[in-house]
């Protein structure tokens, strides 16, 4: 099965704390990218990462940080210092090799910040 | 780079006409579009995609009478949800891909429909 889980539906935290949205993933390919996007409530998604299925390095930017463990399946993005305009729902998504642009989706976790 | 847009961003319509959702890539080819939908509170799903010149293809369960997808140039591709329900009511994206051989596509702003 290929299948992307977002456990945390929604998430509450108040400004300036860090927060960690987590991702697994389920797939038999070798071969596979990973994504993060914000989807704001005007509707559109940003897009935040793209990770390949061979490059474990943790990436950070800005407040911003990944974790990706092959190990364990898992995508995990954490925000650090969260702000008010940090609230929007957050979706993991994975593409394939021969599929390029082909998403599935997790379920989203609605991040909530407050002042 | 890499633009696409979408138009309608909000379109309302009556029960039983037919509406029209365009997606183009501005500043680039793309030989493959994506549409997904996604209803209120729920994810994003794969409807179709499309290959320019060529009949979409069309995942499980969406009716393909229903939303067609016409994909006739290499910067245009659009879905026309034919007669229309309030449970079509949706958020519909799409997403479009250069080459082949390409890892990533680009997203449009979205269409929020209405059907009253």
């Amino acid at each position: 099965a290929q299948k992307v889980t977002q456990a945390q539906t929604e998430i509450s935290v108040v400004e300036k704390e860090d927060v960690t949205l987590d991702c697994v993933y389920e797939t038999r390919d070798t071969t596979y990218y990973l994504f993060w996007y914000k989807q704001p409530p005007s509707g559109e998604l940003v897009f935040l990462i793209r990770r390949n299925s061979f490059d474990e390095q943790n990436e950070i930017s800005g407040r911003y940080s990944w974790n990706f463990q092959k190990s364990t399946s898992s995508f995990n993005f954490t925000i650090t210092a969260s702000q008010v305009v940090d609230s929007a729902v957050y979706f993991c998504a994975l593409s394939f090799y021969n599929q390029g642009g082909k998403l599935i989706f997790g379920q989203g976790t609605e991040l909530s910040v407050k002042p | 780079g890499a633009v696409v847009s979408q138009h309608p961003s909000r379109v309302i319509c009556k029960s039983g006409t037919s509406v029209k959702i365009e997606c183009r890539s501005l500043d680039f080819q793309a030989t493959t579009m994506f549409w997904y939908r996604q209803f209120p509170k729920q994810s994003l799903m794969l409807m179709a995609t499309s290959n320019e010149g060529s009949k979409a293809t069309y995942e499980q369960g969406v009716e393909k009478d229903k939303f067609l997808i016409n994909h006739a140039s290499l910067t245009l591709s659009t879905l026309t949800v034919t007669s229309a329900h309030p449970e079509d009511s949706s958020f519909y994206i799409c997403s479009a891909r250069g080459a082949p051989g390409d890892t990533e596509a680009f997203f449009g702003q979205g269409t929020r429909l209405t059907v009253v």
